[in-house]
């Protein structure tokens, strides 16, 4: 149980397209999910939470405009990087949990975004 | 607030032989803590998790942790590492009393050598 799905797992854009990415909760319903960014050898950073049915809470420094989320379910989440360019490049990993079970957060399997 | 912090940034050791990654945390409320792994391109996976009860914990693959309250540690060992533990592992809590923002560590590379 608890699998959390990402899709896609790899995307290539150009500069100045947008980017939607879809995380997904298979087997439960998630009251909060949260969205990372990880550059190459680095620790996770947390970019939002976002609870159903509310706007996402951005973290200082992370630009609203930019990374558009919307968590429209319960078991789903999706992050757009809008006019993304070669900095936006990174690894995108979602998580999800479920209130009330110790606040444990089960994680995507990430998706790595190349900007051209 | 939480902080976390791994010592070590990278660890290389033989296969077959013990490690410890080394994981301390600073926090002015009382925390769950977790040890995930991170293969290349994936995910976090969980390995374990201290939540209350026995501060010696056990996980998957082998690995185990134990909690030291007074020391602020949450350090994470396995009695013999395999070449397919080679990985990143990343420590992290989260208080007890609320609030659902889990606190990294800035991870440990761990390299398992022939």
């Amino acid at each position: 149980g608890a699998v959390v799905s990402q899709h896609p797992s790899w995307v290539i854009c150009k500069s100045g397209t947008s980017v939607k990415i879809e995380c997904r909760s298979l087997d439960f319903q998630a009251t909060t999910m949260f969205w990372y960014r990880q550059f190459p050898k680095q620790s996770l950073m947390l970019m939002a939470t976002s609870n159903e049915g509310s706007k996402a809470t951005y973290e200082q420094g992370v630009e609203k405009d930019k990374f558009l989320i919307n968590h429209a379910s319960l078991t789903l989440s999706t992050l757009t990087v809008t006019s993304a360019h070669p900095e936006d490049s990174s690894f995108y990993i979602c998580s999800a949990t479920v209130t009330g079970t110790y606040n444990e957060q089960f994680f995507g399997p990430g998706t790595r975004l190349t900007v051209l | 607030a939480q902080s976390v912090t791994q010592l070590d940034s990278q660890v290389p050791v033989f296969e077959e032989a013990p490690v410890e990654l080394r994981c301390n945390y600073s926090s002015s409320v009382s925390v769950y803590l977790f040890w995930y792994v991170q293969y290349p391109n994936q995910g976090l996976q969980l390995l374990l998790k201290y939540l209350s009860g026995s501060t010696l914990v056990k996980g998957i693959n082998g690995f185990e942790a134990e909690f030291n309250k007074s020391q602020t540690s949450f350090h994470l060992r396995k009695p013999s590492v395999h070449i397919s533990d080679t990985a990143e592992y990343f420590c992290a809590v989260i208080p007890t009393g609320g609030g659902n923002k889990l606190t990294f560590g800035t991870g440990t590379q761990l390299k398992v050598e022939l």
